[in-house]
């Protein structure tokens, strides 16, 4: 069955630094897109970044880059040179296979990370 | 903008009460879910529908409904609230495709008393 795991309820970092978010999944398939998506305490929920399973270079979106380990099956959020504006709540989420007529594909989001950025 | 419109924002209704939560999106997309958000248990799917004409229950269906009334609106209705149900509700939206994720919409805050 899908899984997603974030072991990390909760990480601090210094503001300005390098902080890494775990998030490891559980597959059979070989087609899949991992996504990891920020959460502010306003609520809503903000696209940061996508990988494909057949991508062979790292995902990188400004400040954030996702460190993909198939064999391993991790996909870590690194955020680089924290800002306070970071604070917030990180969800990495999975989506499986192609679509195909009698099947149906679904986002899985693990638990979340609690990040705070210190001054 | 385009993106997934969701409304209310907030909302508070008394147990046995019903109301229908909306959810409009305008980038042509043909899948539409809606989540349950929940301290501790992350989103839980409660319905989704992978095209206009279709739903199908998720993760945690008990106690709603759901009406794809065109390809860009999905509603969510309670027919019966119970405070088990009190839950932030999230509306999204996709392509289809594992290579793509969901655009959400802001969020209902629901609570029931």
């Amino acid at each position: 069955a899908q899984k997603i795991t974030q072991t990390q309820p909760g990480m601090f970092v210094q503001e300005k630094e390098a902080v890494t978010l775990d998030c490891t999944y559980d597959t059979s398939d070989q087609s899949y897109g991992l996504f990891w998506y920020k959460q502010p305490s306003s609520g809503e929920m903000i696209f940061l970044i996508y990988q494909g399973s057949y991508d062979e270079q790292n995902a990188t979106e400004g400040r954030y880059s996702l460190n993909f380990q198939k064999a391993r099956k991790s996909a870590n959020l690194v955020i680089s040179a924290s800002q306070l504006g970071d604070s917030a709540m990180y969800f990495c989420a999975m989506r499986e296979g192609p679509v195909m007529k009698t099947s149906y594909d679904k986002v899985i989001f693990g638990p979340g990370t609690s990040l705070s950025v210190i001054p | 903008n385009a993106g997934v419109t969701q409304t209310p924002k907030f909302q508070v209704l008394k147990t046995g009460q019903s109301m229908t939560l909306q959810c409009a999106q305008d980038m042509n997309h043909n899948s539409m879910y809606w989540y349950r958000q929940d301290p501790g248990m992350g989103l839980r799917l409660i319905y989704y529908s992978a095209s206009e004409g279709t739903t199908d229950k998720g993760e945690v269906p008990n106690g709603y409904n759901v009406s794809r009334l065109n390809k860009r609106e999905f509603s969510l209705r309670l027919e019966s609230a119970a405070p088990s149900q009190t839950s932030v509700y999230f509306c999204a939206s996709s392509e289809d495709g594992f290579n793509y994720g969901y655009t959400f919409g802001s969020g209902t805050r629901l609570t029931v008393v």
